[in-house]
Order: structure tokens, then C-alpha cells, then sequence
């Protein structure tokens, strides 16, 4: 069965440090979102990805956060000067396109901790 | 907004014991609900979903009735295992359609003690 994948599995980076998430999402996928948890919190909704462009970010998603879609495969999520707030568990998910077919499948997750 | 209160945890039940993990809504449409688990170290897996009034979802001897009158999504499960030891999140959509956010409850954590 076709999964949504995350690499890597946990991250370790020092404040102010630059990090990439990566995900590859299910092949015939369309819609693509990042979702991230902060221990004891709820899962928030970060971005959703249509189309190479964004098409809904919450507040959360300031510009300190970026995403993209290098190639056909892959969606990375980038945090340009990690904070210690952004220590969390980040979700990618995808979706297929249409009306009536708005369930996400989700990765495991990336385990971020900023020190 | 859009917003979703589940119960909180940590549940603990015996094995074959009787789960209900409530779940209610608020939301602006007419939303399709969800229900996802989150094993010991893995991600976010749908469990459930329903997309309009009276619906029920079901798998893995889950279910849940999308309930309009009183905005609940409440899961059942009448015997449940060890294995069913998780977090359970409950969350909406509020656009029958890919490419929109999903709101999430708070999670519910279950242990099931032999």
C-alpha cells in the first residue's frame, strides 16, 4: 500500500540553524500539507501545496518557514533560523485531487529539537 | 473558527472492555469528520470517516456516527485489545474536497491493560 514517507526520522540542530524536512508524498497525489505537533499540544495545520504554489498557511507559518517541491517526488519544509519554539513533531501529508476525496495520509513524522 | 473538543486522557481499560471517546464540533459548513490513531512511535493513520449526517464510519471494530443534531463524532469500540493501546485524534474538514486543512482535537491517549 503507497505511504507518505519522512526523512529524517528525528532531528538534533542548534537555535538559529537552518533545517529541511523532507517528504515524499504519495505518487499520484496532488495536495500536499506540513502539520506539526509541539509535545502535549495539538496536531496544528501549518501550509497546504497545490499546484507548486501554497495554497493556505496558517499563522503559525511565518517567514521563517518555506516550502517546495524540487522535483517530482519530493516536498521539504524549510525553517530558515530555528527557534526553540520550534521544537515539535512534523507531519507531511497528501491528499487525492477532487471533490469528495479529502482525506490525508499521513508520514511519521520528523522529530525536531532546537537546543 | 473551526474547532474540535475531545475527552481528555489517559483512558485505562481492561482487555474486552467497552471504549467511548467523545468528540464534538464546531464548525462554519457541513464537514466531513475523521477520526486518526497514532501508534507507539508511528504517525498519524486514518482510522474512520464520515462525510454527511448519520453516516457511520467503521474499521478495525471502530465506529463512529456522524451525528448533526448534537455536533458529536463520538468512537465506540464494544471489545477492545492491547493492541488498540494509542492516541486517538478526532478532527474535521469543513470542504468536501482535497486540498483543505484539517482541525484536530487534543487527542486521546488509551491504554489497555491485559
Amino acid at each position: 500500500e503507497p505511504e507518505v514517507t519522512q526523512t529524517p526520522s528525528h532531528q538534533v540542530t542548534q537555535m538559529g540553524q537552518e533545517v529541511i524536512l523532507r517528504c515524499v508524498p504519495i505518487s499520484n497525489h496532488l495536495y500536499f500539507y506540513w502539520y506539526r505537533q509541539i509535545l502535549g499540544q495539538k496536531v496544528e495545520f501549518l501550509v497546504s501545496f497545490y499546484n507548486n504554489e501554497i495554497s493556505e498557511k496558517s499563522e503559525i507559518f511565518d517567514d521563517q518557514f518555506s516550502v517546495e517541491r524540487p522535483d517530482g517526488s519530493n516536498f521539504t519544509l524549510k525553517i530558515r533560523s530555528t527557534k526553540l519554539e520550534d521544537s515539535a513533531m512534523y507531519f507531511c501529508a497528501s491528499s487525492d485531487g477532487g471533490l469528495y476525496q479529502e482525506t490525508q495520509y499521513f508520514g511519521p513524522g520528523t522529530r525536531l529539537l532546537v537546543l | 473558527g473551526n474547532s474540535v473538543t475531545q475527552m481528555e486522557g489517559p483512558v485505562t481499560l481492561s482487555e474486552e472492555a467497552f471504549l467511548t471517546i467523545n468528540c464534538t464540533y464546531t464548525a462554519t459548513g457541513y464537514p466531513s469528520l475523521f477520526w486518526y490513531v497514532q501508534y507507539p512511535g508511528e504517525g498519524l493513520q486514518l482510522l474512520l470517516k464520515a462525510t454527511k449526517a448519520d453516516d457511520k464510519g467503521s474499521n478495525k471494530g471502530f465506529e463512529a456516527t456522524y451525528r448533526k443534531e448534537t455536533t458529536s463524532f463520538h468512537l465506540e469500540k464494544g471489545s477492545v485489545q492491547v493492541s488498540d493501546s494509542a492516541v486517538y485524534f478526532c478532527a474535521l474538514s469543513d470542504l468536501k474536497a482535497a486540498g483543505n486543512k484539517l482541525t484536530f482535537g487534543g487527542g486521546t491517549r488509551v491504554l489497555v491493560k491485559p
